[in-house]
């Protein structure tokens, strides 16, 4: 069954700190995987993109991460902003298939003064 | 530059009353346009695509329908809303072609009552 795990749910942290967000992901075949920022009540939009051959990819602040054969990715916040809580979605793109993408649920970060 | 309208932002419907959601798309043409529905601690489920006029795709049977009378627009339909039917209902768009590649837009908040 194809699925996308993120973790940890929510996470709190201090302006200024580093984080770090997980993805697992059982899609197969793996074509790419987009984290989205999605701000409260608002779309997502998408922060980064990478296909199975590549290992890393930074947008400003933000860097993902991926292991396509583990199936695992993480996105790193360096030097956290107030602006930076949101929710943080993993989403997987299978290589076949119409129109699929399978959306983890998000992992909901608070950055707090 | 390409923009995605949503309206209404809010909606608060009782049960059994009709629906009617539009989406609507500038800056391209001929895009693949999607609903999705987020419900609270949820990820997104796609719930209808479409690739060109008059053509829909239903992912999952409900209680909803979905029409696309114009290229960029796209209309997300129902004759009785059930209160199950409460959420976030985002619609994207995304190039012909590129499947993965989906842009949101800023989602219509749907409480029933």
């Amino acid at each position: 069954k194809n699925q996308v795990e993120q973790s940890p749910q929510s996470l709190i942290i201090l302006e200024g700190k580093n984080c770090t967000l997980q993805c697992n992901y059982t899609v197969s075949p793996f074509s790419n995987l987009r984290w989205y920022k999605q701000d409260t009540g608002r779309g997502p939009v998408s922060l980064t993109i990478m296909t199975f051959s590549e290992n890393t990819k930074s947008n400003g602040r933000y860097t993902a991460t991926l292991d396509a054969d583990t199936k695992q990715s993480s996105l790193h916040i360096t030097a956290s902003q107030l602006s930076d809580s949101a929710s943080y979605i993993c989403v997987v793109s299978p290589r076949s298939g119409a129109n699929n993408l399978f959306f983890g649920t998000g992992t909901r970060l608070t950055v707090i003064p | 530059s390409q923009t995605i309208h949503q309206w209404p932002a809010t909606l608060v419907q009782p049960v059994g009353s009709p629906l009617s959601l539009e989406c609507t798309v500038e800056g391209t043409s001929n895009p693949n346009l999607y609903w999705y529905r987020q419900a609270a601690g949820r990820g997104l489920q796609l719930l209808f695509y479409s690739v060109g006029i008059g053509q829909i795709s239903s992912e999952v049977p409900q209680n909803l329908s979905a029409s696309r009378p114009q290229d960029r627009q796209f209309i997300l339909s129902s004759k009785k809303l059930l209160l199950s039917d409460s959420g976030f209902y985002l619609c994207a768009w995304g190039h012909r072609g590129v499947r993965y590649e989906q842009y949101f837009g800023p989602g219509t908040r749907l409480t029933v009552t």
